[in-house]
């Protein structure tokens, strides 16, 4: 089983749409959790941390299921400039490195 | 905003040179890391660094690879001996603590020819 697994996508959706994306981690050990997006050719940047009751930063939710080992983003209201990929990012113990999964592509259309 | 800066953007080298990174991470971080992605791949970890050390790191980082923060401000990425298969984005990031966001610089493209 892959560390930090994803579904590629790419998820094709109109402005206005709400879409979600899940993703699954291995090790249940792991505390920490993160979305990072990332557009084409440029470096990961950080979108939200994901905690454990849940969190919301507005059009953006994010949901942690430790029982499961997933985490999920949920996009509402896309926009056009919410087209990229978003990168499903767990920390693991000692805190001092980051995995990652392969990433999820949105593509939103007028 | 603070910001990872990393030099130079794109490098080209010839395999079996030897290459260094630069990354001046955020001023008041203390936990420094190097990461890369091959085109059309997933970011993978390579090395933490932390109070002069390194922390952690992975079977990528093997002996042709090596960190240095040779002052209080830069922190570096030294690859002895280029091979073909180094050519990927390599990204520095920073972070203020353990368990904390961490930060990516904007990357350096390394191509080796």
């Amino acid at each position: 089983r892959k560390e930090v697994e994803q579904d590629p996508g790419p998820f094709n959706v109109p402005e206005g749409a709400t879409v979600a994306f899940n993703c699954t981690y291995s090790n249940s050990a792991s505390q920490s959790f993160f979305w990072y997006r990332q557009d084409c050719r440029k470096e990961p940047k950080l979108l939200m941390s994901v905690y454990s009751s849940g969190n919301e930063d507005g059009r953006f939710t994010a949901q942690l299921n430790r029982a499961s080992q997933y985490i999920s983003l949920l996009i509402r209201d896309s926009k056009l400039s919410d087209s990229a990929t978003y990168l499903c990012v767990v920390l693991n113990n000692a805190g001092n490195m980051l995995t990652f999964g392969g990433g999820t592509r949105l593509m939103v259309k007028p | 905003e603070p910001e990872v800066t990393q030099t130079p953007s794109h490098q080209v080298t010839q395999m079996g040179q030897e290459v260094i990174l630069r990354c001046v991470p955020i001023s008041n971080h203390l936990y420094f890391y190097w990461y890369r992605q091959i085109l059309g791949q997933k970011v993978e970890f390579l090395v933490s660094f932390y109070n002069n050390e390194i922390s952690e790191k992975s079977e990528i980082f093997d002996d042709q690879f090596s960190v240095e923060r040779p002052d209080g401000s830069n922190f570096t990425l030294k690859i002895r001996s280029t091979k073909l298969e180094d050519s990927a984005m390599y990204f520095c990031a920073s972070s203020e603590a353990v368990v904390a966001e961490a930060f990516f610089g904007q990357g350096t493209r390394l191509t080796v020819v």
